[in-house]
């Protein structure tokens, strides 16, 4: 059974702070991905990696980064977190040449 | 630009009966669809995929419809029960899994019993 981990459930950060949110997979899975989800919108995709070190931006990359120094982990960084930054960030994982991707449960982030 | 679209935000169907979930989508390129269940502070979980060299794909109570044609895809849901209450993700793929997935906004299915 795959399974993609989360560091945080529930997270309340404060405007202009740095924030880190934690992926880890445990099926040895070159392809990591964050993409928030918000109501009415879906889910988006904010960063994707492909291999370790290597990083490509999605459709709503702007305000974030991410830092991928183990294939198991895949980090998303807000570096000055935003108001407008609230939402769900999920985390998912993907053998190469395979579609399907498996979800973490969520880290609802609330920034104040 | 949506490149995947879900048009109805919500579904009521009685315990029971059949579940029709639609989408639809722009891109042409999308060789790859996968439908995924979701529910309140979780993350979403896959349900079934078809590719675009199928029309149909089952599994279990689950089966999947593509016509390419009208770039259109449906999940039914036979028989529907009380647990299939969720948001449903309809998602289309045209890079062989490596550069994510293009959700739709997603259809709440609610089941009544």
């Amino acid at each position: 059974d795959v399974k993609v981990t989360q560091s945080s459930r529930y997270l309340v950060k404060r405007t202009g702070e740095k924030v880190f949110l934690e992926c880890v997979q445990d099926m040895d899975h070159e392809n990591m991905f964050w993409y928030r989800q918000d109501p009415g919108l879906g889910l988006r995709l904010i960063y994707f990696s492909y291999d370790v070190k290597m990083k490509e931006k999605g459709d709503i990359p702007e305000g974030y980064s991410v830092s991928r120094e183990k294939k198991e982990r895949f980090s998303l960084i807000l570096e000055s977190a935003s108001t407008n930054q609230t939402s769900m960030y999920l985390c998912a994982s993907s053998e190469t040449g395979l579609e399907t991707q498996y979800f973490g449960p969520g880290t609802r982030l609330l920034v104040l | 630009d949506q490149q995947v679209k879900q048009n109805s935000p919500s579904l009521s169907v009685q315990e029971g009966r059949i579940s029709i979930l639609n989408c639809d989508y722009t891109n042409s390129m999308f060789d790859y669809f996968l439908w995924y269940k979701k529910y309140p502070a979780e993350g979403p979980t896959f349900l079934i995929s078809i590719s675009s060299i199928k029309d149909k794909n089952e599994d279990g109570r689950f089966t999947v419809f593509l016509n390419k044609s009208a770039k259109h895809l449906s999940l039914h849901i036979v028989p529907s029960q009380p647990g299939d209450s969720a948001v449903y993700f309809c998602a289309g793929d045209s890079g062989g899994g490596a550069d994510g997935l293009t959700f739709g906004k997603g259809t709440h299915l609610i089941i009544q019993p």
